[in-house]
Parts: structure tokens; C-alpha cells; sequence
């Protein structure tokens, strides 16, 4: 918040179907998270970036896929193989010696 | 495997009480622990928690680290309807990973 923005808010998708979630920071920190939340659970890493031009998988990156083209910019795409896509999809940021700030999120919803 | 593991996973109380909440880990490469509240949205940061016996305050609430023990407690004093939230612990390692607990669940009661 304050600096991060997600969109949209809601997202409902067909099965079968591809959709990216939108992370916007400017914020000027250079390292990106994506995270995802079911209910009774914890957050849970899906991939990260440090810089621009490069990004590591998380703990459960199956089924999704992300660019960091630009610093500002880190897009999360839930494809088709993700088999339990509906959760609420939160983004972060942060710097080195520094906390993880994170966006407003987007709720999907698989119909 | 890293973990967290946060305790309990869900309390009620009446406005007034006093909370505590606990969060174990066993991670790898310990660099600091977190504290975020979250109400409906996105988690906001509490405390930053990377020395033992230090107990960090922010009005009616505190935290500490036991990094011997490998946990750490918030406490939340003279509770209000406004505390009402899930509280999530989280460890990061060093590479600027988290690693959360499932988070415990407060609700204060008027």
C-alpha cells in the first residue's frame, strides 16, 4: 500500500482459462514478491524477483508464471495448469535490510 | 523444511483483556522476524524483530525474540474492537525470503 498497486481488485475466471494480475510500485525498491493466501493459511511464495530481467521460483510456483521487464512491473500469470487457482493474491515489495511492504491484492475466483 | 507455526490459531476475547501470541520457526538461514496485522486487505508491518531479549513497543503493542528457543511472543494490551484482525508471523531468511505462519486469528469483543 501507499505506493503498491494490484488490479484488479476481483477477477473471476473460467476454467481453463489464462489471466495475469496486475503489481504496480513506485516505490523504487527493486526486489518483488508474489505471494498467495488461502483461508487458515499462511502466505505462501509464489515467485520473487530481485532485479530487473530476473526471477526465482518460490515454494509454489506450478501453474504460474511471471516477467519483470521493468522495475516498476512485476505481472503474475495464472495459467490453466494451476489446478486450485482460487485464493486472494497479494504483492510485494522491499529492499535489502528493509520489510516486505505489500499491495491491496486481488481475490480470484475460478468459476 | 523452513517453518512457522504460530499459536493459537484462533482467540476471542473481551475489550480490556490482554493477548499474547506466540510464533515458533525453525528456519535455515535466520535473518529477522516479522510481525504484520491484517485486517481485510494487504498486511500491515508491525515489528522487525532481529535481536534476543530486545522488546520492541508500538503504544499497547510489544514483541520480542528468543533466538536461543527460536520464538517469539506479541503481546496486546488493554485490547480494543479495532485489534480485531489476523495476526501473521513471518521469518525472513537471508535473500530477503519470508516465510509465514498461518497466522492466529483475534477477535475482540465489545
Amino acid at each position: 500500500d501507499g505506493g503498491i498497486t494490484q488490479s484488479p481488485k476481483y477477477l473471476f475466471r473460467k476454467e481453463g482459462q489464462n489471466v495475469t494480475l496486475s503489481c504496480e510500485q513506485n516505490l523504487n525498491h527493486d526486489a518483488m514478491y508474489w505471494y498467495r493466501q488461502d483461508p487458515g493459511q499462511g502466505l505462501r511464495l509464489i515467485y520473487y524477483s530481485q532485479i530487473v530481467n530476473d526471477f526465482q521460483k518460490g515454494d509454489i510456483a506450478e501453474g504460474y508464471s511471471v516477467s519483470r521487464e521493468k522495475k516498476e512491473s512485476f505481472p503474475l500469470t495464472v495459467t490453466s495448469a494451476q489446478k486450485n487457482p482460487t485464493a486472494f493474491y497479494l504483492c510485494a515489495v522491499g529492499r535489502q535490510s528493509d520489510t516486505q511492504y505489500f499491495g491491496p491484492g486481488t481475490r480470484l475466483t475460478v468459476l | 523444511e523452513d517453518k512457522v507455526v504460530q499459536s493459537p490459531l484462533s482467540l476471542v476475547v473481551h475489550e480490556g483483556d490482554t493477548v499474547t501470541l506466540n510464533c515458533s520457526y525453525e528456519v535455515t538461514n535466520f535473518r529477522s522476524l516479522l510481525w504484520y496485522k491484517q485486517e481485510k486487505k494487504a498486511p500491515t508491518f508491525l515489528f522487525m524483530l532481529t535481536s534476543s531479549g530486545i522488546e520492541k513497543k508500538s503504544g499497547r503493542l510489544s514483541s520480542i525474540l528468543d533466538k536461543k528457543e527460536l520464538f517469539s511472543i506479541l503481546n496486546i494490551t488493554a485490547t480494543q474492537t479495532g485489534d480485531s484482525a489476523i495476526y501473521l508471523c513471518a521469518v525472513e531468511e537471508y535473500g530477503n525470503k519470508l516465510v509465514f505462519g498461518a497466522g492466529t486469528i483475534l477477535r475482540v469483543k465489545s
